[in-house]
């Protein structure tokens, strides 16, 4: 069985400061790794994704998340928040052999100027 | 090219009434899905499909049902609707069986069951 958990439903930040979401997982098997966000009354979109490879990921809108499988992590940061950052944000895992996702509660990130 | 589609955008519904979520794609994916959204508990899968004619139950099945008579359309059949279905509903399509793929979004069908 997979299974995501987001620390923390809401995060809040000011504008210009760094975004870190959390996300932790558990996996029997390799994991394949995704972020989507959500914007206010919007379906979700992808961020970005880890499947194999370098364990650093570049994703839209200036975000990257590293894999960690010590710490079986694959935590959401980008450096400098804009306003137009504040959505929610998914975490959710998969692997070979299966074709369905497991997301996360979500994280509701807030910008304030 | 439209991506994945839903219709309606909203809906009420009485408790014991039916009715039936539309979702197409016109990017010919094989799989696609049917997601609720719940406030704080992310997504739940409903059911899902890996081509014409097969469909299997994901986590959350009771109270749908669904067909897939053809690549581009899935629709979600809710019988005798109830409370504990209001939901914001989301169907996505993917192209392939592994996890690796991409899933892409329609916007949603909010339904409020009174």
């Amino acid at each position: 069985a997979q299974s995501v958990t987001q620390l923390g439903s809401h995060v809040s930040v000011s504008e210009g400061a760094l975004v870190l979401l959390r996300c932790n997982y558990s996996s029997s098997v390799p994991p394949y790794l995704f972020w989507y966000v959500q914007y206010p009354n919007q379906g979700l979109q992808l961020l970005l994704k880890y499947t194999t490879g370098a364990t650093l990921v570049k994703g839209i809108n200036g975000f990257e998340a590293e894999f960690k499988k010590s710490e079986t992590s694959f935590h959401l940061t980008k450096p400098s928040a804009h306003m137009s950052d504040a959505a929610e944000y998914f975490c959710a895992v998969s692997s070979s052999g299966y074709s369905t996702l497991t997301f996360g509660k979500g994280t509701m990130l807030l910008v304030s100027p | 090219n439209a991506g994945v589609t839903q219709t309606p955008k909203f809906r009420i519904l009485k408790i014991g009434q039916s009715m039936t979520l539309q979702c197409t794609q016109d990017m010919n994916h094989n799989y696609m899905y049917w997601y609720r959204q719940d406030p704080g508990m992310g997504l739940k899968l409903i059911y899902y499909s890996v081509g014409a004619g097969i469909t299997d139950k994901g986590e959350v099945p009771n109270g749908y049902n669904v067909s897939r008579s053809t690549t581009e359309d899935f629709p979600l059949r809710l019988e005798l609707a109830a409370p504990s279905q209001t939901s914001v509903y989301f169907c996505a399509s993917s192209w392939g069986q592994d996890g690796s793929y991409e899933q892409y979004f329609g916007p949603g069908t909010r339904l409020t069951v009174t």
